[in-house]
């Protein structure tokens, strides 16, 4: 067990619907970073939330959406699902938000989206 | 072109043997992350450099700033070594940019 814990850990759906990650960090981690990973683009990096505040931003499609909570977990909305968003979407945190890219990452167990 | 190629794409290799997975990448950055995926899909960090060499038990990494180039070695490689094996890095910025991993399968 990481500590960094994502649900649900699969969830099927059809196009056209709504679903909502959620990720609660490693206990004292500030950072939250979502990712997606499919079977032709590979790994790729959407959002990254620090202490609440979005802090950086990959190439997340304008259907999706996140946001941290106060209490640190974050979640990942994802709407007017297309069958190309069928994916692995791991979550991961870190202690910090710095601009360095010094930080350690802790990857959850991911959510494993599928679309029909 | 991609902006971080790894290389190679998959490697089989017999138990013992050592490994060299590399990476080279085009953009400026502030870390490199090399990550392993294992097959039932957990990622775990194994590495974050941002100059010189770390090591972790059978595990080492360097870093070649000036050459835009990483790589991940294993010494006496074992069964449980196998996984895609991803290098990552984190640019400056704050954009953070995979390469497409390389699968390893060590054979017993």
């Amino acid at each position: 067990d990481s500590g960094v814990t994502q649900t649900p850990k699969h969830l099927i759906t059809a196009t056209g619907q709504r679903v909502t990650l959620r990720c609660s960090p490693r206990s004292g981690d500030l950072s939250v970073y979502w990712y997606q990973q499919s079977l032709d683009q590979g790994l790729q990096f959407l959002i990254q939330y620090y202490n609440g505040e979005e802090r950086a931003k990959g190439n997340i499609l304008e259907r999706f959406s996140a946001q941290q909570f106060p209490d640190l977990h974050s979640e990942l909305n994802l709407s007017s699902l297309e069958l190309g968003d069928s994916a692995l979407y791991f979550c991961a945190s870190s202690p910090h938000g710095s601009r360095s890219g010094a930080n350690v990452l802790t990857f959850g167990a991911g959510s494993r989206l599928t679309v029909l | 072109k991609n902006e971080v190629e790894q290389s190679p794409q998959n490697l089989t290799a017999q138990e013992g043997e050592f490994i060299t997975i590399n990476c080279s990448y085009s953009v400026g950055i502030s870390a490199l992350h090399w990550l392993q995926q294992h097959p039932g899909g957990g990622i775990v960090s194994l590495f974050m450099l941002s100059s010189g060499k770390k090591k972790h038990g059978r595990l080492i990494a360097t870093i070649n700033i000036q050459e835009k180039h990483s790589s991940l070695h294993i010494t006496a490689s074992h069964p449980r070594d196998s996984a895609v094996y991803i290098c990552a890095v984190w640019g400056r910025d704050d954009k953070i940019i995979f390469g497409k991993g390389t699968r390893l399968h060590i054979l017993p």
